[in-house]
């Protein structure tokens, strides 16, 4: 059974457009939230994470939401840029476990067109 | 800074045939290391983690072992490889077990 769960396997969206990538869990226990990016031929790389006792954080261009009731996060880029295609991963852990429970998603595709 | 070196980029074995990919983390002292699988079409599969020397833990049973002989190497093994086996294998460090993962370039692994 998947624990985390990214429904949408790719996302085309227009340069300076906004991009939103989602993601849901279903493991109560989970209260830190990661997103990695991934080009192709490369290992990810962390892009921002936000723990379960704030709803928003952001970095930049890059927006992390968390909806505990819903058990829902999502990622926004905004403007969206062709570098930012890649694969987003969104990964979740019960904090202050060890990374041995850190879960992933299956990835978006996310394609940023000129 | 820290850097993460992982090798071969890509692998192309037969079936039966011995494994063995190696990692090494520059810049860190006691990390975490880890190495993961992503399978076609499935996400990031942990197979064995690490907190220091000759500790290892595995998350699935599997065809594949993990041996830590220096505190920055991080050694997958495997006796016999099976068509099973192929996928895309990623080696990852932390500071600890509350930190983000660093991930290596991976390895593009096909058992024919």
């Amino acid at each position: 059974d998947q624990q985390v769960k990214q429904n949408s396997p790719s996302l085309s969206v227009q340069e300076g457009r906004i991009s939103i990538l989602n993601c849901d869990y279903t493991n109560s226990m989970f209260d830190y939230f990661l997103w990695y990016k991934k080009y192709p031929a490369e290992g990810p790389t962390f892009l921002i994470s936000i723990s379960s006792i704030k709803d928003k954080n952001e970095d930049g261009r890059f927006t992390v939401f968390l909806n505990k009731s819903a058990k829902h996060l999502s990622l926004h880029i905004v403007p969206s840029q062709p570098g930012d295609s890649a694969v987003y991963f969104c990964a979740a852990m019960n904090y202050g476990g060890s990374q041995g429970n850190l879960i992933f998603g299956k990835g978006t595709k996310l394609s940023v067109k000129p | 800074s820290q850097t993460i070196h992982q090798w071969p980029a890509t692998l192309v074995q037969p079936v039966g045939s011995p494994l063995s990919l190696e990692c090494t983390v520059e810049g860190t002292s006691n990390p975490n290391l880890y190495w993961y699988r992503q399978a076609a079409g499935r996400g990031l599969q942990l197979l064995f983690y690490s907190v220091g020397i000759g500790q290892i833990s595995s998350e699935v049973p599997q065809n594949l072992s993990a041996s830590r002989p220096q505190d920055r190497q991080f050694i997958l093994s495997s006796k016999k490889l099976l068509l099973s086996d192929s996928g895309f294998y990623l080696c990852a460090w932390s500071v600890d077990s509350n930190s983000p993962l660093h991930f290596g370039n991976g390895t593009r692994l096909t058992v024919t």
